[in-house]
């Protein structure tokens, strides 16, 4: 079946530095991947997504390429700011007929002090 | 244009007890799933729903159940529930586009608290 692994958290960092959550991934075709962020309290909110190898997606500072060969989703960014204190989510969806589901990554807590 | 909007945003049950959470998808949006969150499991796929039928189902128990309504409105509900029922309840929705790459877009979550 599909899973995901994403880097062990917590992740604390300070204002400003480099980040980086590893994501790797396993499935049997050929996934569409995604990053999703959860603030608290709240749901889900994608940030960004890429449907094919070499596919770069990017959003709000934040970047991700899809490694077919090293079946990774890497999430980086350059600058963190405080308020990209949140939980990520590395997620993979793979079309099987009509249906639809997403497999889930276990969160990584990223908390950035000022 | 309007999110997915899920109701209740919290509720609190007793054992033993059902509840029903609603959930309403983005405009044109004829997918909807239902997903579980805990923090010992994470998140876990429950169920699919397109056109009133479900496509899909994850592994939970028979106790979990949904239903989609002709205008994409979805339910779920929860029977004789259980104190590990306790959860952040998200439903998503999509267009029904082929290929994995159709972006599933999430509502804010409805808390259950089983007592």
């Amino acid at each position: 079946g599909n899973s995901v692994t994403q880097m062990e958290g917590p992740v604390t960092l300070s204002e400003e530095a480099f980040l980086t959550i590893n994501c790797t991934y396993t499935a049997t075709g050929y996934p569409s991947l995604f990053w999703y962020v959860q603030y608290p309290g709240e749901g889900l909110q994608l940030l960004l997504k890429a449907t094919k190898a070499d596919d770069k997606g990017s959003n709000k500072g934040f970047e991700a390429t899809y490694r077919k060969e090293t079946t990774s989703f890497h999430l980086e960014k350059g600058s963190v700011q405080v308020s990209d204190s949140a939980v990520y989510f590395c997620a993979l969806s793979e079309a099987r007929g009509s249906a639809r589901q997403l497999t889930f990554g276990s969160g990584t807590q990223l908390t950035v002090l000022p | 244009k309007a999110g997915v909007t899920q109701t209740p945003r919290y509720l609190i049950k007793t054992r033993g007890q059902q509840v029903t959470l609603s959930c309403s998808p983005i405009s044109g949006h004829r997918s909807v799933s239902w997903y579980q969150q805990t923090p010992g499991q994470g998140l876990q796929f429950l169920f699919e729903y397109f056109s009133e039928t479900q496509r899909n189902k994850g592994n939970f128990p028979g106790r979990f159940s949904g239903r989609q309504f002709s205008n994409s409105r979805s339910e779920m509900n929860v029977s004789t529930l259980e104190l590990g029922d306790s959860a952040l309840y998200l439903c998503a929705s999509s267009l029904d586009a082929s290929g994995p790459g159709n972006t599933i877009y999430f509502g804010e979550g409805s808390w259950l608290t089983v007592v």
